[in-house]
């Protein structure tokens, strides 16, 4: 049950676009259409941004999409703002559990 | 609105068990909708998931701490609690209770809470 695999930094202007890859197996990206990510400022609980790969929960900008390709999945933020600078974690069902990505740091220059 | 918080000893010695325990506000631990879940974070690392119950008594654990892990659920109280035996100080970590759909996302989270792993 090896972590999923995200670079460990990106980084964009406001206004510009990034995208975000979060790399598994068919054991648990792969298999199921249980993606989800998490958005953590430091000292702060995570919060919950898609789900189900690419669904928003009531209140996440639209900005904030979600998408799968075989063993890889990707969150992509555009029209970056200031307040998106955090950490960010995916997570993928691997049948009657589930595995975190290793987070990665996002900054806005 | 649903909320949890977290609460339990800060210090726990070596080769004791840590337990925690979360209590739900807002909100029913019986609730058809939701798991009830762990997820930890040592400093300046990221998050494990450490396992889930359902309000029945349903437990999944993650494999590597399957072993160590006990999560029991107090429906009279509205909590659910975490019990990791054997600490080491690769324990030490903030811990995290949170609500879980159906589709294993973590929805609502508590605030956590640091528990250091020390003699």
């Amino acid at each position: 049950q090896s972590a999923l695999t995200q670079p460990r930094s990106v980084s964009g202007s406001p206004g510009q676009s990034v995208t975000i890859s979060c790399t598994g197996t068919s054991s648990d990206v792969g298999g199921y259409n249980y993606v989800s990510w998490y958005q953590q400022h430091p000292g702060k609980a995570p919060k919950l941004m898609i789900y189900d790969v690419n669904k928003r929960p009531s209140g996440v900008p639209d900005r904030f999409s979600g998408s799968k390709s075989g063993n890889t999945a990707s969150l992509t933020i555009s029209g970056l703002q200031a307040e998106d600078e955090a950490d960010y974690y995916c997570c993928s069902y691997a049948g009657s559990y589930t595995v975190f990505g290793g987070g990665t740091k996002l900054t806005v220059l | 609105q649903l909320q949890l918080q977290e609460s339990g000893p800060g210090l726990v010695k070596p080769s004791e068990t840590l337990s925690l325990t979360c209590t739900i506000s807002g909100g029913s631990i019986s609730s058809s909708s939701y798991y009830w879940g762990w997820i930890r974070q040592p400093p300046g690392k990221g998050l494990e998931w450490i396992g889930s119950i359902y309000y029945s008594g349903s437990t999944y654990y993650n494999p590597s701490l399957k072993s160590r892990v006990t999560i029991s659920v107090d429906t009279s109280k509205n909590q659910f609690s975490l019990k990791l035996s054997s600490v080491t100080a690769a324990d030490t970590a903030v811990y995290y209770c949170a609500s879980q759909g159906v589709e294993w996302e973590l929805r609502t989270w508590g605030q956590g809470t640091l528990v250091t792993v020390s003699s």
